[in-house]
């Protein structure tokens, strides 16, 4: 079976330190994987994905399939980022995603 | 259309009272996804809609917990016999074919 670990579950950091969120996943599948943020009062909205490859908002994350991990990083972190991050493994013919419990960013001015 | 939508968005309830809630997808969104998430966890799967057929179901949707998707277009999800557990956010969510799946707000459920 599928699993997403997020092994913490806040991060504190002052404005403009660099920030690494952690994901480690257990599938025995091809992995697609995707980092979903929700902002204080807001809905849960997708941040990355690792087939894009982009950056958003600053942010990159990179598969790593030896590790089974999927950190999310940032190097100078902004208030603004402060908000709840979650990890998500999509599986299965029917795409359904199973998250990690999620890590709360405060960052501080 | 400004994302997918759950009505109502808060519901209070007493033990043994049945309660549904609904969802608005994205239009033309054929697939729809709903999830549920308890305090200090991240959202868990309940079932899949490609549709209106109902594909997939969690082992977490006992026999109280129906959902459906007339016509392929808004979901409801209906809750029998409601339990204090059954205390939840209930999420909805809408894909189209790649695989990025847009949440709704959420309906807060609290059983008493």
């Amino acid at each position: 079976a599928q699993r997403v670990t997020q092994p913490e579950k806040l991060l504190s950091v002052f404005k403009g330190a660099p920030v690494e969120l952690k994901c480690n996943y257990s599938y025995s599948g091809s992995p697609e994987l995707f980092w979903y943020v929700q902002y204080s009062r807001q809905r849960l909205q997708l941040l990355l994905r690792h087939i894009s490859r982009e950056s958003i908002k600053g942010f990159t994350a990179d598969l790593n399939k030896g590790e089974t991990s999927f950190h999310l990083k940032k190097p100078f972190a902004q208030e603004e980022d402060s908000a709840m991050y979650y990890c998500a493994l999509l599986s299965g013919a029917n795409s359904k995603l199973t998250f990690g419990k999620g890590i709360t960013l405060s960052v501080r001015p | 259309d400004t994302g997918v939508s759950q009505d109502p968005r808060h519901k209070i309830t007493k033990r043994g009272q049945n309660v549904t809630f609904r969802c608005d997808p994205i239009s033309e969104h054929n697939r729809l996804y709903w999830y549920r998430q308890t305090l200090g966890q991240g959202p868990e799967f309940l079932t899949y809609f490609q549709n209106e057929a109902q594909l997939e179901k969690s082992r977490l949707l006992s026999d109280r917990f129906s959902a459906e998707r007339p016509k392929g277009s808004f979901s409801t999800l209906e809750i029998q016999r409601t339990e204090q557990g059954d205390s939840a956010m209930y999420l909805c969510a809408s894909s189209p074919l790649t695989n990025e799946q847009f949440f709704g707000p959420g309906t807060r459920l609290t059983v008493l």
